[in-house]
């Protein structure tokens, strides 16, 4: 079973539009969330992370939103572009000792130029 | 800087054939992980390794088998393939397992069918 849940599952955008991928989760010993960017024929990379005691990050145009008491996270794309089409993944990892990363089920993102 | 390597990039296998899917890192990193991404499912965590020697089953470990020698290499071996193996097989490390402030860098992928 999925334990990060992640929608919707593709998502086309107008260029300068804002992107939004929505991500929850029911474990609540997710203690980091991460989100990857994966373009085509290439290996996810780190995009922008969050841990539960902020409510909001900000890097350039991508802000990661997060709802503790909802145990909801979303991935926001301000001023989309076409350059930004790619596969976003959001993440969660335990805290402790877990190292490994459990995914959500990816979102094919496209920006109409 | 090579960061990680995955070999082959692409494979056709008949069903029952075995073969070994290689991943090294030049990185010398501790973690190290195999994920298969299928449409629709994501990335699943197959088997991962926090150090030389020691190996962890994932999500879906089930028709895979993995093990850790050294540091820098870290091979994922199909016993007997089938076809619900079909995917596309990422390698990734870390220092510690892509926590806080740390980043999973991933390997190019190996693109697998099996007849």
């Amino acid at each position: 079973q999925q334990q990060v849940k992640q929608s919707p599952q593709s998502l086309i955008v107008q260029k300068g539009g804002i992107s939004i991928i929505n991500c929850a989760y029911e474990n609540t010993a997710f203690d980091y969330f991460p989100w990857y960017q994966q373009f085509p024929g290439k290996g996810p990379a780190l995009l922008i992370a969050i841990r539960p005691d902020v409510s909001e990050k900000k890097e350039g145009r991508f802000t990661i939103s997060f709802n503790k008491s909802a145990k909801q996270f979303s991935l926001h794309i301000m001023d989309s572009q076409p350059g930004d089409s790619a596969t976003y993944f959001c993440a969660a990892k335990l805290g402790g000792s877990a190292r490994q990363l459990t995914f959500g089920s990816g979102t094919q993102l496209t920006v109409l130029p | 800087n090579a960061g990680v390597t995955q070999t082959p990039k692409f494979q056709v296998l008949k069903t029952g054939q075995s073969m070994t899917l290689q991943c090294a890192q030049d990185m010398n990193h501790e973690y190290m992980s195999w994920y298969r991404q299928d449409p629709g499912m994501g990335l699943r965590l197959i088997h991962y390794s926090v150090g030389a020697g020691i190996t962890d089953q994932g999500e879906v470990p089930n028709g895979y088998n993995v093990s850790r020698s050294t540091t820098e290499d870290f091979p994922l071996r199909l016993l007997s393939a089938a076809p619900s193996q079909t995917s596309v097989y990422f390698c990734a490390s870390s220092y510690s397992g892509g926590g806080y402030n740390e980043k999973l860098f991933f390997g190019s992928g190996t693109q697998l069918s099996v007849l």
